[in-house]
Protein backbone atom coordinates (compact mmCIF):
# COMPACT_ATOMS: atom_id res chain seq x y z
CA UNK A 1 0.00 0.00 0.00
CA UNK A 2 1.53 3.33 -0.87
CA UNK A 3 1.81 5.57 1.68
CA UNK A 4 3.10 9.28 1.98
CA UNK A 5 3.42 10.76 5.52
CA UNK A 6 4.31 14.51 5.81
CA UNK A 7 5.52 16.10 9.05
CA UNK A 8 7.60 19.43 10.05
CA UNK A 9 4.80 21.64 10.13
CA UNK A 10 4.03 24.40 12.53
CA UNK A 11 4.29 27.86 13.42
CA UNK A 12 7.00 30.09 12.58
CA UNK A 13 7.37 34.12 12.37
CA UNK A 14 7.29 36.01 9.00
CA UNK A 15 10.66 35.93 7.50
CA UNK A 16 12.05 32.74 8.95
CA UNK A 17 12.62 28.78 7.76
CA UNK A 18 11.29 25.59 8.03
CA UNK A 19 11.89 22.60 6.14
CA UNK A 20 8.92 19.95 5.90
CA UNK A 21 10.00 15.93 5.19
CA UNK A 22 7.64 13.27 3.76
CA UNK A 23 8.03 9.61 4.07
CA UNK A 24 7.08 7.11 1.34
CA UNK A 25 6.32 3.44 1.65
CA UNK A 26 4.79 0.64 -0.29
CA UNK A 27 6.61 1.89 -4.12
CA UNK A 28 9.74 1.83 -5.19
CA UNK A 29 10.28 6.07 -4.53
CA UNK A 30 13.31 5.83 -6.47
CA UNK A 31 11.18 5.47 -9.73
CA UNK A 32 8.63 8.45 -9.24
CA UNK A 33 9.24 12.68 -9.67
CA UNK A 34 7.41 13.52 -6.54
CA UNK A 35 5.91 16.96 -5.68
CA UNK A 36 4.30 19.16 -2.87
CA UNK A 37 1.11 20.80 -3.52
CA UNK A 38 -0.63 23.18 -0.79
CA UNK A 39 -3.97 24.40 0.37
CA UNK A 40 -4.54 27.76 1.91
CA UNK A 41 -7.14 27.52 4.60
CA UNK A 42 -10.69 27.09 2.64
CA UNK A 43 -8.63 27.98 -0.74
CA UNK A 44 -7.64 26.08 -3.62
CA UNK A 45 -4.74 23.86 -4.60
CA UNK A 46 -1.23 24.98 -5.55
CA UNK A 47 1.35 23.45 -6.86
CA UNK A 48 4.41 24.00 -5.12
CA UNK A 49 7.42 21.93 -6.42
CA UNK A 50 8.48 18.64 -8.50
CA UNK A 51 11.51 17.01 -8.12
CA UNK A 52 12.59 14.32 -10.80
CA UNK A 53 13.62 10.78 -9.67
CA UNK A 54 17.39 11.78 -9.60
CA UNK A 55 16.77 15.15 -7.78
CA UNK A 56 18.75 16.11 -10.62
CA UNK A 57 15.82 18.17 -11.75
CA UNK A 58 13.27 20.27 -9.80
CA UNK A 59 10.28 23.00 -11.08
CA UNK A 60 8.97 25.49 -9.19
CA UNK A 61 6.16 28.36 -9.66
CA UNK A 62 7.18 31.89 -9.53
CA UNK A 63 5.03 32.45 -6.37
CA UNK A 64 7.90 30.74 -4.95
CA UNK A 65 11.19 30.05 -6.74
CA UNK A 66 14.17 30.94 -4.97
CA UNK A 67 12.53 30.75 -1.93
CA UNK A 68 11.24 27.19 -1.84
CA UNK A 69 13.89 24.01 -2.21
CA UNK A 70 12.71 20.62 -3.59
CA UNK A 71 14.96 17.69 -2.63
CA UNK A 72 14.75 13.89 -2.10
CA UNK A 73 17.13 10.81 -0.41
CA UNK A 74 16.14 7.69 -2.32
CA UNK A 75 17.97 5.99 0.10
CA UNK A 76 15.70 6.46 3.11
CA UNK A 77 12.31 7.33 0.81
CA UNK A 78 12.09 10.75 2.13
CA UNK A 79 11.10 13.95 0.25
CA UNK A 80 11.73 17.34 1.71
CA UNK A 81 10.76 21.08 1.28
CA UNK A 82 13.04 23.79 2.78
CA UNK A 83 10.84 26.84 2.86
CA UNK A 84 13.05 30.15 3.27
CA UNK A 85 11.98 34.00 3.97
CA UNK A 86 8.48 32.96 4.39
CA UNK A 87 5.58 34.89 4.18
CA UNK A 88 1.81 35.02 5.44
CA UNK A 89 0.52 33.98 2.18
CA UNK A 90 2.69 30.62 3.15
CA UNK A 91 0.42 29.54 5.51
CA UNK A 92 -1.30 26.30 4.44
CA UNK A 93 -1.55 22.40 4.45
CA UNK A 94 1.41 21.25 2.62
CA UNK A 95 0.51 18.08 0.77
CA UNK A 96 3.57 15.39 -0.11
CA UNK A 97 2.29 14.16 -3.54
CA UNK A 98 3.61 11.49 -6.17
CA UNK A 99 3.51 11.81 -9.82
CA UNK A 100 2.29 8.92 -11.43
CA UNK A 101 4.76 9.26 -14.06
CA UNK A 102 6.95 11.19 -16.91
CA UNK A 103 4.50 13.11 -18.77
CA UNK A 104 1.99 12.02 -17.16
CA UNK A 105 2.13 14.47 -14.59
CA UNK A 106 -1.30 14.06 -12.41
CA UNK A 107 -0.55 13.16 -8.95
CA UNK A 108 -2.13 10.00 -7.86
CA UNK A 109 -1.20 9.31 -4.44
CA UNK A 110 -1.00 11.96 -2.18
CA UNK A 111 -0.21 12.11 1.96
CA UNK A 112 -2.48 14.06 4.91
CA UNK A 113 -0.92 16.77 4.72
CA UNK A 114 0.52 18.69 7.37
CA UNK A 115 0.10 22.40 8.23
CA UNK A 116 2.17 25.95 8.17
CA UNK A 117 1.21 28.99 9.73
CA UNK A 118 3.42 32.25 9.51
CA UNK A 119 2.73 34.65 11.49
CA UNK A 120 4.21 36.79 13.62
CA UNK B 1 -3.39 28.16 -18.44
CA UNK B 2 -6.12 29.13 -16.09
CA UNK B 3 -8.70 26.66 -15.37
CA UNK B 4 -12.58 27.64 -13.91
CA UNK B 5 -14.71 25.71 -12.06
CA UNK B 6 -18.86 26.08 -12.25
CA UNK B 7 -20.59 26.47 -10.13
CA UNK B 8 -18.45 27.24 -7.17
CA UNK B 9 -21.30 25.68 -5.27
CA UNK B 10 -23.85 22.64 -6.30
CA UNK B 11 -26.95 21.29 -4.81
CA UNK B 12 -28.54 17.93 -5.65
CA UNK B 13 -30.55 15.67 -4.26
CA UNK B 14 -29.35 11.42 -3.77
CA UNK B 15 -30.24 9.79 -7.30
CA UNK B 16 -29.27 13.02 -9.23
CA UNK B 17 -27.14 13.24 -11.92
CA UNK B 18 -24.90 16.03 -11.45
CA UNK B 19 -22.85 17.83 -13.81
CA UNK B 20 -19.03 19.53 -13.22
CA UNK B 21 -17.44 22.00 -15.47
CA UNK B 22 -14.18 22.96 -15.87
CA UNK B 23 -12.64 25.64 -18.26
CA UNK B 24 -9.33 25.78 -19.79
CA UNK B 25 -8.16 29.43 -20.70
CA UNK B 26 -6.23 27.65 -23.79
CA UNK B 27 -6.47 24.52 -25.27
CA UNK B 28 -5.62 21.31 -22.80
CA UNK B 29 -5.54 18.31 -24.99
CA UNK B 30 -6.87 16.09 -22.78
CA UNK B 31 -4.40 16.60 -20.06
CA UNK B 32 -6.59 17.22 -17.08
CA UNK B 33 -7.37 15.28 -13.82
CA UNK B 34 -10.20 14.99 -11.51
CA UNK B 35 -10.04 15.38 -7.83
CA UNK B 36 -12.55 14.75 -4.80
CA UNK B 37 -11.64 16.37 -1.53
CA UNK B 38 -13.95 15.37 1.56
CA UNK B 39 -13.71 17.78 4.36
CA UNK B 40 -10.22 17.46 6.60
CA UNK B 41 -8.73 14.85 3.91
CA UNK B 42 -6.27 15.11 1.29
CA UNK B 43 -7.29 15.07 -2.51
CA UNK B 44 -8.30 11.90 -3.63
CA UNK B 45 -7.52 10.79 -7.93
CA UNK B 46 -10.85 9.92 -9.48
CA UNK B 47 -10.30 10.64 -13.47
CA UNK B 48 -6.88 11.16 -15.48
CA UNK B 49 -6.90 12.01 -19.22
CA UNK B 50 -9.95 13.65 -19.10
CA UNK B 51 -11.65 10.26 -19.21
CA UNK B 52 -10.02 7.48 -17.39
CA UNK B 53 -11.45 5.99 -14.21
CA UNK B 54 -8.35 5.46 -11.36
CA UNK B 55 -8.52 2.50 -9.71
CA UNK B 56 -10.89 1.61 -7.29
CA UNK B 57 -13.62 4.47 -8.02
CA UNK B 58 -17.05 3.47 -8.75
CA UNK B 59 -18.11 3.78 -12.36
CA UNK B 60 -21.13 6.53 -11.42
CA UNK B 61 -17.94 9.10 -11.79
CA UNK B 62 -17.33 9.69 -15.24
CA UNK B 63 -15.10 12.31 -17.47
CA UNK B 64 -15.52 14.09 -20.57
CA UNK B 65 -14.57 16.74 -23.12
CA UNK B 66 -11.95 18.71 -25.18
CA UNK B 67 -9.77 21.31 -26.28
CA UNK B 68 -10.70 23.95 -23.22
CA UNK B 69 -13.81 22.48 -22.02
CA UNK B 70 -14.57 19.76 -19.53
CA UNK B 71 -16.91 18.02 -17.68
CA UNK B 72 -17.00 15.75 -14.49
CA UNK B 73 -20.35 14.21 -14.14
CA UNK B 74 -21.33 11.61 -11.21
CA UNK B 75 -24.66 9.49 -12.74
CA UNK B 76 -26.74 9.13 -9.59
CA UNK B 77 -25.34 11.17 -6.75
CA UNK B 78 -24.58 8.82 -3.19
CA UNK B 79 -24.19 10.95 -0.04
CA UNK B 80 -20.65 9.95 0.07
CA UNK B 81 -20.22 11.76 -2.71
CA UNK B 82 -20.21 15.25 -0.54
CA UNK B 83 -17.44 16.58 -1.77
CA UNK B 84 -15.03 19.50 -2.63
CA UNK B 85 -14.19 18.37 -6.58
CA UNK B 86 -10.81 19.97 -8.27
CA UNK B 87 -9.94 19.72 -12.06
CA UNK B 88 -6.32 20.03 -12.49
CA UNK B 89 -4.86 20.65 -16.03
CA UNK B 90 -1.34 19.58 -16.69
CA UNK B 91 -0.60 20.08 -20.63
CA UNK B 92 1.43 23.34 -20.08
CA UNK B 93 2.43 23.91 -16.27
CA UNK B 94 0.20 22.12 -13.85
CA UNK B 95 -2.80 24.39 -12.46
CA UNK B 96 -5.95 23.75 -10.26
CA UNK B 97 -8.97 25.27 -10.55
CA UNK B 98 -11.40 26.81 -7.95
CA UNK B 99 -13.31 23.56 -6.86
CA UNK B 100 -16.93 22.86 -6.94
CA UNK B 101 -18.09 22.21 -3.58
CA UNK B 102 -21.14 19.28 -4.25
CA UNK B 103 -23.55 19.07 -0.91
CA UNK B 104 -27.31 17.62 -0.65
CA UNK B 105 -30.29 19.58 -1.10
Amino acid sequence: EVQLVESGGGLVQPGRSLKLSCAASGFTFSNYYMAWVRQAPKKGLEWVATISTSGSRTYYPDSVKGRFTISRDNAKSSLYLQMNSLKSEDTATYYCARHYGYNHWYFDFWGPGTMVTVSS
Amino acid sequence: IQLTQSPSLLSASVGDRVTLSCKGSQNINNYLAWYQQKLGEAPKLLIYNTNSLQTGIPSRFSGSGSGTDYTLTISSLQPEDVATYFCYQYNNGWTFGGGTKLELK
